[in-house]
């Protein structure tokens, strides 16, 4: 069965400094890798996903993931934080065993500190 | 475009007291989700809707729980009775189709505290 492991349920960064957030993933079979986004009082909004092909997403606000087949990682990364960028991230992962059911990590809440 | 409609926003109940919530979809998403997101977890599908029909309830305690999307636009989700640990979010998604490459689109959610 598909899981996700978030490590951190809270990271806090400068702004300016780099964000990474960690995720990795278990599935028997190529997954499909999500991270989304959750601001205060909001819906989730996705961020940027893997399906097949560059392993390297680029997605929206400056956010980009590498997929490690390897390490079974899809970690989430932005070069320089904005204030604006605090909120709660959750990794997900999807595949043709689980019918594509989408089963999420249990989040990591970004804190950017001024 | 309109986004996923939910209400109401929050509600307070007792437990053994029943609760319903309601969705309205993004218009033309054939497919609808109910989530339930505990504090400090991430969301967990409850029930997934194509159309009128259920593609999964697997995870949707079925002695409490119940939902129906009759006309295949919008949705609504009960509890019944409603207990302690029943205390959530409660989240709404749609998407064009079924499948891992369908992006879900979320609504606000429902915060469900039941005392």
């Amino acid at each position: 069965a598909q899981s996700v492991t978030q490590l951190g349920s809270h990271v806090s960064v400068s702004e300016g400094a780099l964000v990474l957030l960690r995720c990795n993933y278990s599935s028997s079979v190529p997954p499909y890798l999500f991270w989304y986004v959750q601001y205060p009082n909001q819906g989730l909004q996705l961020l940027l996903k893997y399906t097949t092909g560059a392993t390297l997403v680029k997605g929206i606000n400056g956010f980009e993931a590498e997929f490690k087949k390897s390490e079974t990682s899809f970690h989430l990364t932005k070069p320089s934080a904005h204030m604006s960028d605090a909120a709660e991230y959750f990794c997900a992962v999807s595949d043709a065993t689980g019918g594509f059911k989408t089963i999420f990590g249990a989040g990591t809440r970004l804190f950017v500190k001024a | 475009e309109a986004g996923v409609a939910q209400s109401p926003r929050y509600k307070i109940i007792e437990k053994r007291q029943s609760v319903a919530f309601w969705c309205n979809p993004i218009s033309g998403h054939a497919t609808l989700y109910w989530y339930q997101q505990i504090l400090g977890q991430g969301p967990k599908l409850l029930i997934q809707f194509q159309n009128n029909g259920v593609v999964d309830d697997s995870q949707l305690p079925k002695d409490r729980f119940s939902a129906e999307r009759l006309k295949g636009v919008d949705s609504t989700l009960k509890i019944q009775p409603a207990k302690l640990e029943d205390s959530a979010v409660y989240l709404c998604a749609s998407s064009l189709g079924t499948g891992g490459l369908n992006e879900q689109f979320f609504g606000p959610g429902t915060r469900l505290t039941v005392l």
